[in-house]
């Protein structure tokens, strides 16, 4: 069956370091891959999108990877700071525009 | 939450009622979406619609209906035949429903059947 899956227990990371989220997928072949940030009792927010041909992506303190041969996509904070403090979900796009959500790990940076 | 309204945030219901959420966008979007979300897990995509007067069931259609007669709205009924209702609906749209194509989401609304 298809699975997406992130790491379910909560991150703890120190401010100033990089924050580092999974993403790992089976029995799916997407063509693009979407990263959410979600606050508490708040819709999600799109960060960044990258394709099946894109290694890498960034946006200022943001990186994604994307390995189509591992299945998995890493989600990197750099120089972490208190308010990225959040849920943050990866959607795979495979058929059309159904995005298909993994259940997202929350992260929390200590000052 | 862009130009995406959903009203209201909070609604109780009592068992066996029938209750519609609303979604409002300004965005001039085509395709609109419905997901629920449950504690700690992702979003699950109910309906969805990428043209006016067209839609199509997600992965978890059954007690809900919705309907599209005008672009911007996009509302969604919890019917009595749901049988756990109590969730957090969240209502998205994008601009064309093409692959690849960001989708914006709406602040939500917390259901809690009594």
């Amino acid at each position: 069956s298809q699975k997406i899956e992130q790491n379910s227990e909560a991150l703890n990371i120190q401010e100033g370091k990089t924050a580092t989220l999974t993403c790992n997928y089976t029995n799916y072949s997407p063509a693009y891959l979407q990263w959410y940030r979600q606050d508490p009792g708040r819709g999600p927010v799109f960060l960044l999108l990258i394709r099946e041909n894109e290694k890498e992506k960034r946006k200022e303190r943001l990186k994604v990877t994307f390995d189509t041969t591992l299945k998995q996509s890493l989600f990197h904070i750099t120089a972490s700071q208190p308010a990225d403090s959040a849920t943050y979900l990866c959607a795979l796009v495979a058929a059309g525009n159904k995005l298909t959500f993994g259940g997202g790990t929350r992260v929390l940076v200590k000052p | 939450d862009g130009g995406i309204t959903q009203s209201p945030k909070y609604l109780f219901r009592k068992e066996g009622q029938n209750v519609t959420l609303s979604c409002e966008q300004n965005l001039n979007h085509d395709a609109m979406y419905w997901y629920r979300q449950d504690p700690g897990q992702g979003l699950r995509l109910i309906y969805y619609s990428q043209i006016v007067n067209d839609f199509q069931k997600g992965d978890i259609a059954e007690g809900y209906s919705v309907s599209r007669e005008k672009k911007e709205s996009f509302p969604l009924t919890v019917t009595s035949a749901q049988k756990n209702p109590t969730a957090f609906y969240l209502c998205a749209s994008s601009i064309e429903g093409a692959t690849g194509d960001t989708q914006y989401f709406g602040p939500g609304t917390r259901l809690t059947v009594l």
